[in-house]
């Protein structure tokens, strides 16, 4: 299993460009990076999801090196309601049968200031 | 909204007694996901199946939890003779399966053991 490593916590102004760094050296060929984020009392919500380079959403960019050891989620001008927990995920359960390869850290408790 | 519902939110047992609770996945979803997330920490996995199939059980998952999903649709985990320590947020998630995974979570139920 790919082990990631991310800041226990971030503090943030509103109004910022949060970066978030993941290292997650022992990534395998086929995995695939994925990012949650989590309210108090609720279930993670999927930001955003990649494998290589940068990808964007109407929430977020993911930045991924060439070497895919690691990764940057960025979330542009926070908010106070940005406050959450994010969760780094690395691997994927492929089609057919197969061992489970997702797990969750402990996450990044990200609090915006205003 | 079409999203993973579980049933029901909150549950308060004594210890000693079975719960049961309910998740509805995602309706295209074929592949459906149970966690537990204690305070403090993500979610860690305890099963999954695959339609009815289920592939995969995690060590967490003792001889007093147990998970169904008759007809591939909604899936049921029961907790016998519940104990203290069992006291947790249980997730349910849901996804199609593809090259890549994404899961989508419910809202959970939270169980407190007295």
């Amino acid at each position: 299993l790919a082990k990631t490593t991310q800041p226990i916590s971030m503090d943030s102004y509103e109004g910022q460009e949060v970066n978030i760094t993941c290292s997650h050296n022992n990534i395998a060929t086929n995995d695939y990076i994925t990012w949650y984020q989590q309210f108090p009392s609720q279930g993670p919500r999927f930001i955003i999801q990649g494998y290589k380079t940068k990808v964007t959403n109407e929430v977020a960019s993911l930045f991924i090196p060439a070497d895919r050891k690691s990764s940057t989620l960025s979330l542009p001008r926070v908010s106070l309601s940005d406050t959450a927990v994010y969760y780094c995920l690395v691997g994927g359960v492929y089609s057919g049968a197969g061992s489970y390869q997702l797990t969750f850290g402990k996450g990044t408790k990200l609090s915006v200031i205003p | 909204d079409t999203g993973v519902s579980q049933d029901p939110r909150h549950k308060i047992t004594k210890r000693g007694q079975n719960v049961t609770f309910r998740c509805d996945p995602i309706s295209e979803h074929n592949r459906l996901y149970w966690y537990r997330q204690t305070l403090g920490q993500g979610p860690e996995f305890l099963t999954y199946f695959q339609n009815e199939a289920q592939l995969e059980k995690s060590r967490l998952l003792s001889d007093r939890f147990s998970a169904e999903r008759p007809k591939g649709s909604f899936s049921t985990l029961e907790i016998q003779r519940t104990e203290q320590g069992d006291s947790a947020m249980y997730l349910c998630a849901s996804s199609w399966p593809a090259g890549r995974e994404t899961q989508y979570f419910g809202p959970g139920t939270r169980l407190l053991v007295l």
